[in-house]
Parts: C-alpha cells; sequence; structure tokens
C-alpha cells in the first residue's frame, strides 16, 4: 500500500538557518505531493503541492520539488523564522481517489 | 480562499455520554469530507470518508457504531461519539475536498472524556 516517510524530528534550528526535512515515498501510479503544516494547537493547513514529477511547489518561502527518480518530495527553505515553529506533514493523494496518506511528521523548532 | 470551521473546538464530557462534532465548509460546497484522528505527537490517521447523501465509508478498525458520521448537505458533515470513553480521548480534524480536488482542514476539535 501507500506509504509516506518523513525524517524523524524534533528538528531544531537557529533562526536564518537553512532547513531541510526528508520524505519519501511509495505509491502506485502517479500521486499527488503535499506538505501540510500544524501550528500548535490548530489544524492542518496546506503549505505547498505538486502534482506530476519535476513539479516545484512553493508558498512563504518553502520549497518542495517531486522527484519521481527518487520517490521523494523534500521540503526546503532558506532562512526559517521562529514563527516557523510548527509540526510539518508531508502527504500524498493517488489520482484515483481523494485519501490523503500522511507521513509521521515532522515538529521544527527555530530559536532567536 | 477555502474555509473549514469545526464546532466545537474543545469539549470535555463524562464517560458514557455522546459528543457531536460538526465540520463545515464555508466558502465552498463539499461533495466529500474525512474524518481523522490525531493522537499527542503522531500523525493524522483516517477514520473515515464522508459524501453527502450516502453513507460514510470507514476505515479498517474504526468502529462505525462508535463514530456516527452524518453528511446531510454539501456544507455539513456532523462526527458523533457515542457513549464516550477515556480511550476516546483525542484531537478530531476534519477536512473537505474543494476546489482544486485539495482537502482543506478544520481547526480541530480536542475531546477529553473524563
Amino acid at each position: 500500500g501507500d506509504s509516506v516517510t518523513q525524517m524523524e524530528g524534533p528538528v531544531t534550528l537557529s533562526e536564518e538557518a537553512f532547513l531541510t526535512i526528508n520524505c519519501t515515498y511509495t505509491a502506485t501510479g502517479y500521486p499527488s505531493l503535499f506538505w501540510y503544516v500544524q501550528y500548535p494547537g490548530e489544524g492542518l493547513q496546506l503549505l505547498l503541492k505538486a502534482t506530476k514529477a519535476d513539479d516545484k511547489g512553493s508558498n512563504k518561502g518553502f520549497e518542495a520539488t517531486y522527484r519521481k527518480e527518487t520517490t521523494s518530495f523534500h521540503l526546503e527553505k532558506g532562512s526559517v523564522q521562529v514563527s516557523d515553529s510548527a509540526v510539518y506533514f508531508c502527504a500524498l493523494r493517488r489520482n484515483a481517489g481523494n485519501m490523503l496518506t500522511f507521513g509521521g511528521g515532522t515538529r521544527l523548532m527555530v530559536k532567536p | 480562499g477555502a474555509v473549514v470551521s469545526q464546532h466545537p473546538s474543545r469539549v470535555i464530557c463524562k464517560s458514557g455520554t455522546s459528543v457531536k462534532i460538526e465540520c463545515r465548509s464555508l466558502d465552498f460546497q463539499a461533495t466529500t469530507m474525512f474524518w481523522y484522528r490525531q493522537f499527542p505527537k503522531q500523525s493524522l490517521m483516517l477514520m473515515a470518508t464522508s459524501n453527502e447523501g450516502s453513507k460514510a465509508t470507514y476505515e479498517q478498525g474504526v468502529e462505525k457504531d462508535k463514530f456516527l458520521i452524518n453528511h446531510a448537505s454539501l456544507t455539513l458533515s456532523t462526527l458523533t461519539v457515542t457513549s464516550a470513553h477515556p480511550e476516546d480521548s483525542s484531537f478530531y480534524i476534519c477536512s473537505a475536498r474543494g476546489p482544486g480536488e485539495t482537502q482543506y482542514f478544520g481547526p480541530g476539535t480536542r475531546l477529553l472524556v473524563l
């Protein structure tokens, strides 16, 4: 079945540091890939998405490129802020259906 | 943008009582909504898929008689936790399939059963 694997956290960075959160997936066909962010006590917000190979999703300084050859969708940001502290979830959705499969989540803590 | 609300945001109840959680799509119609459960520091687990006007589809291991789902309109789905017990305490999150086939998530409902 489908699965998503994320690097375990927590990831602790200083403000303005470079961020990478790894995400790899296993799925049949050509899934769409997503990153969601969850701030403390809140639900999930869509951060970015990519629907086909080599697409790059970007939003709020975050980027992720759909790499089919490595089945990866790593999240990156060049300079993190304290306000980026949250839990980040990588997810996939096979185009044949609408069910999202989530990774385990990675907690990011950014210190001033 | 597409907004999904949940009510209540937090509920505390006694063991044995039932609790209803509402999920509304505020500015779009959603024929499909999803209910997730999230345990502390864990990922979201899909509980069921709710389709307007038809019975919900439950994931394996989720008791449909325990977690009643009603999707009576294109903007409202409800999850009722019947005869709640402390092990049902969790964070329940709904999402709605909206524009562009994207899932939009509600802010979640934290349930504590004493």
